[in-house]
């Protein structure tokens, strides 16, 4: 149980296009899903969180009108990344949480992009 | 802010060696400490966590305890095996809920 999907796995997009992010809970519903950004070999760095039906919270310098989040349902979390440049290419991970349980999150496999 | 530090990879053992790998966090107040690990193409997954000082985590044979005095989280197991190659994370959760990570590290077991 407490599986976490994302998809695409890599993405490779050219500068200046948008790419969507999909991350789903698929047998839990995530009342709470967070996305995380991982450069080589450095740490996971939060970039926002989103709670099903309201507007995301972004961490301090992270843009939010580059990096769109929809939470529209209890299993879909979306990340969009618009207008790539090539400094947006890293991984990203995103995580999801039961409601009441709030020191437990299950994490998706991560998104590889690349922008050329 | 807080944080986390811990020891920078990778760590090469030979089966059946002991691990440690080390930890230590910066933080306000007693947070619950974590460990996870990330298996080649997958996700992180939770090993253990503490939630309070002098608690040990233990799965799999890995343990870790908090240490308040040392604000440390060191992650040990007596015996690795091959199967135990990974990434690992330490993180803690703040106030408001969130983890705060470390860097991870690499850790190659060889047979």
């Amino acid at each position: 149980g407490a599986v976490v999907s994302q998809h695409p796995s890599r993405v490779i997009c050219k500068s200046g296009t948008s790419v969507k992010i999909e991350c789903r809970s698929l047998d839990f519903q995530a009342t709470t899903m967070f996305w995380y950004r991982q450069f080589p070999k450095q740490s996971l760095m939060l970039m926002a969180t989103s709670n099903e039906g309201s507007k995301a919270t972004y961490e301090q310098g992270v843009e939010k009108d580059k990096f769109l989040i929809n939470h529209a349902s209890l299993t879909l979390s979306t990340l969009t990344v618009t207008s790539a440049h090539p400094e947006d290419s890293s991984f990203y991970i995103c995580s999801a949480r039961v409601y009441g349980l709030l020191d437990t999150q299950y994490f998706g496999p991560g998104t590889r992009l690349t922008v050329l | 802010g807080d944080s986390v530090t811990q020891m920078e990879g990778p760590v090469t053992l030979s089966e059946e060696a002991f691990l440690t790998i080390n930890c230590t966090y910066t933080a306000t107040g007693y947070p619950s400490l974590f460990w996870y690990v990330q298996y080649p193409g997958e996700g992180l997954q939770l090993l253990l966590k503490a939630t309070k000082a002098d608690d040990k985590g233990s799965n799999k044979g890995f343990e870790a305890t908090y240490r308040k005095e040392t604000t440390s989280f060191h992650l040990e197991k007596g015996s690795v095996q091959v199967s135990d190659s990974a990434v690992y994370f330490c993180a803690l959760m703040d106030s408001s809920y969130k983890l705060i990570f470390g860097s991870g590290t690499r850790l190659l077991v060889r047979p």
